[in-house]
């Protein structure tokens, strides 16, 4: 079966530095997402990779490994509005995308 | 409108009612999806478009249909709702089968 791995939740400090994993076990894969989920909000696009390595984009960097079917997000300079789910997605060989359950940010002062 | 819409925001619905949940699109994206979203599960596709006048099953689509009778529209029925249907809804979109996707703001529906 297809199977996205993500820790439920996390908390972390204002300012600091805080990596989100993610694993897959997908019947292909044509590239892997992460997306940010407000409470009772849309999920919103941030990165995407589909080469092995890392894609930095402002305070947000999300990096790949096919080969251990393992990603991350990294986050810095946390600020209070970062607190949010952070939702992987991969999108395998039908070209649908299999979604983790998200993980839960929790920042604190 | 911007983006995708949705409608309606929420829902209380009597088990056994049919519901149309209404989706519109502006950016001209080819494929369009269905999600639902509950509580602990990852989202799960009930059906997709891949473009106007095809649809396919995704991974949960008993007890639901679609139509996509042209590139802007996505409406998802429910034929006879069951409890178990109760969830939040997102409608989303891409310009086709690969990018990214973009979401509509969701329609939470409760089925008593």
């Amino acid at each position: 079966g297809q199977n996205i791995d993500q820790p439920t939740e996390m908390t972390a400090t204002e300012g600091a530095i805080v990596q989100i994993n993610c694993t897959y076990q997908t019947s292909g894969f044509n590239g892997l997402f992460w997306y940010q989920q407000h409470a009772g909000e849309a999920p919103t696009f941030l990165s995407y990779n589909v080469l092995d390595g890392l894609e930095e984009k402002g305070r947000f960097s999300s990096f790949l490994s096919r080969s251990k079917g393992y990603s991350y997000l990294l986050l810095k300079e946390l600020q209070m509005k970062d607190s949010a789910s952070y939702l992987c997605a991969v999108r395998d060989s039908n070209y649908q995308l299999i979604w983790g359950a998200g993980t839960k940010l929790i920042i604190k002062p | 409108i911007a983006g995708i819409t949705q409608a309606p925001t929420s829902q209380i619905l009597a088990a056994g009612r049919r519901m149309t949940l209404r989706c519109t699109q502006d950016m001209r994206h080819n494929a369009m999806y269905w999600y639902r979203q509950d509580l602990g599960l990852g989202l799960r596709l009930i059906h997709y478009s891949n473009t106007a006048g095809t649809t396919g099953k995704g991974e949960v689509p008993d007890g639901y249909s679609v139509s996509r009778a042209n590139t802007d529209d996505f409406p998802l029925t429910l034929a006879s709702a069951v409890p178990s249907q109760t969830s939040v809804y997102f409608c989303a979109s891409s310009p086709g089968g690969e990018g990214e996707q973009f979401f509509g703001p969701g329609t939470r529906l409760t089925v008593l």
